[in-house]
């Protein structure tokens, strides 16, 4: 079945640097891709999302890229600010059920 | 409107007990999941739904049981709680004409001793 793996575990950028957090899938088939923003003790929220279509989308100071010769995708955040502070997942689809198989996330830490 | 919504945000049981979580969505959804998330292993799927009345198995389905008998609910049951059991639940749901994204619910904070 699908394995999307996710890197780094952690990471810590000092603040108005940016960030990049990269995740690779196995199954060729897939086609949709999101990420998903956890702050602490809160729900996960969509923050942007990209199909296989399309090689790289960009909202303000998120973008993501998507190669899908690699199977990879990766997450860019410019500009870091103290409310960028949380757990990121990514995820990766195929189906018609939009079943959603996701990476063991990346805790950002914003150091002021 | 209030999105998706879960029942109770938290619970502790004993090994052995049973209880059911209840999900509600008002956003006339199709798609329905739960998921545990346990800390460092992301979000796992446990069962999710398609429509009312329809039910199947997620990534780790085992000890858990579901029903969708209304579109707007969705209901985990655990029969025979376990320590291994103990994590957060979420609920989402989704619905295909809404551009796939998952909303979800505030989870249950479950700890079974």
């Amino acid at each position: 079945g699908e394995n999307v793996e996710q890197h780094p575990s952690t990471l810590s950028v000092q603040e108005g640097d940016s960030a990049v957090i990269k995740c690779t899938y196995s199954d060729s088939a897939s086609n949709y891709f999101p990420w998903y923003k956890q702050e602490l003790g809160k729900r996960p929220q969509l923050i942007i999302d990209i199909r296989s279509n399309v090689g790289e989308k960009k909202d303000q100071r998120i973008a993501v890229t998507l190669n899908k010769t690699a199977k990879h995708f990766s997450l860019h955040i410019t500009e870091t600010q103290p409310e960028d502070s949380a757990v990121y997942f990514c995820a990766a689809s195929k189906g018609s059920n939009y079943q959603l198989i996701w990476g063991a996330g990346t805790k950002l830490i914003i150091k002021p | 409107n209030a999105g998706v919504t879960q029942t109770p945000k938290f619970r502790v049981l004993k090994t052995g007990q049973s209880m059911t979580l209840l999900c509600a969505q008002d956003m006339n959804h199709e798609y329905m999941y739960w998921y545990r998330q346990d800390p460092g292993m992301g979000l796992r799927l446990i069962h999710y739904s398609v429509g009312e009345g329809t039910t199947a198995k997620g990534e780790v389905p085992d000890g858990y049981n579901v029903s969708r008998l209304k579109k707007q609910n969705f209901l985990l049951g655990l029969e025979s709680a376990a320590p291994s059991q103990t994590s957060v639940y979420f609920c989402a749901s989704s619905s295909p004409g809404q551009g796939i994204e998952q909303y979800f619910g505030p989870g249950t904070r479950l700890t079974v001793t």
